[in-house]
């Protein structure tokens, strides 16, 4: 069964910094390309960025609003992905969700796969 | 960039109708990757359609999915109540991805 499980929410003062983890199972992580997604309150959906496994290169893509402020790293030894987060401004407040497609065979794919979401809430 | 529009913001609907769902794009998207979500207050985001017609794996046959070029649809065939929720198109060939604005499929 495939797991994604976001971890490292939390309270963060405007100009501060947060690092999400997203903890990855029941595929083979490596393989994939792997996305984080927000939502702010009342908002829709907003792609973050993302990173490409490395036999893709291994390379990152932001959206603008987050590029020079957010960095996605991945730890394939252990199944782990991340998003560094600086400079945090108030319209950076949304539940982060970590996604991918789950398999690599064909990329870029549509998000077969999501966790839960971790809640970044960044307010004086 | 490309933007996604959707519309109608809104749909109010009753279980058992159809309900017709459109995403308009800026650019010409590719129809291998355009992509359809479902999503509930809470809970995370449910992969319907990907490739502009192709059903993810579990979703009923009353999902459909059709386009080219700038025009997609979204098509429920008959809603059930578990149906009601928002939707989101997305392309996901080039970056950024985008996501439409969303249409929320609302009980009449």
């Amino acid at each position: 069964e495939v797991q994604l499980v976001e971890s490292g929410g939390g309270l963060v003062k405007p100009g501060g910094s947060l690092r999400l983890s997203c903890a990855a199972s029941g595929f083979t992580f490596s393989n994939v390309w792997m996305n984080w997604v927000r939502q702010a309150p009342g908002k829709g959906l907003e792609w973050v960025g993302r990173v490409k496994s490395k036999s893709d290169g291994g390379t990152t893509d932001y959206a603008a609003p987050v590029k020079g402020r957010f960095t996605i790293s991945r730890d394939d030894s252990n199944n782990m992905l991340m998003l560094q987060m600086n400079s945090l401004r108030t319209e950076d407040t949304a539940v982060y969700y970590c996604t991918t497609d789950g398999s690599g065979v064909v990329v870029p794919a549509a998000f077969n796969y999501w966790g839960q979401g971790s809640l970044v809430t960044v307010s004086s | 960039e490309i933007v996604l529009t959707q519309s109608p913001g809104t749909l109010s609907l009753s279980p058992g109708e159809r309900a017709t769902l459109s995403c308009r794009a800026s650019h010409r998207v590719g129809s291998t990757y355009l992509a359809w979500y479902q999503h509930k207050p809470g809970q995370a985001p449910r992969l319907l359609i990907y490739g502009t017609s192709s059903r993810a794996t579990g979703i009923p046959d009353r999902f459909s999915g059709s386009g080219s070029g700038t025009d997609f649809t979204l098509t429920i065939s008959r809603l059930e109540p578990e149906d009601f929720a928002v939707y989101y198109c997305q392309q996901y060939g080039g970056s950024p991805l985008t996501f439409g604005g969303g249409t929320k499929v609302e009980i009449k």
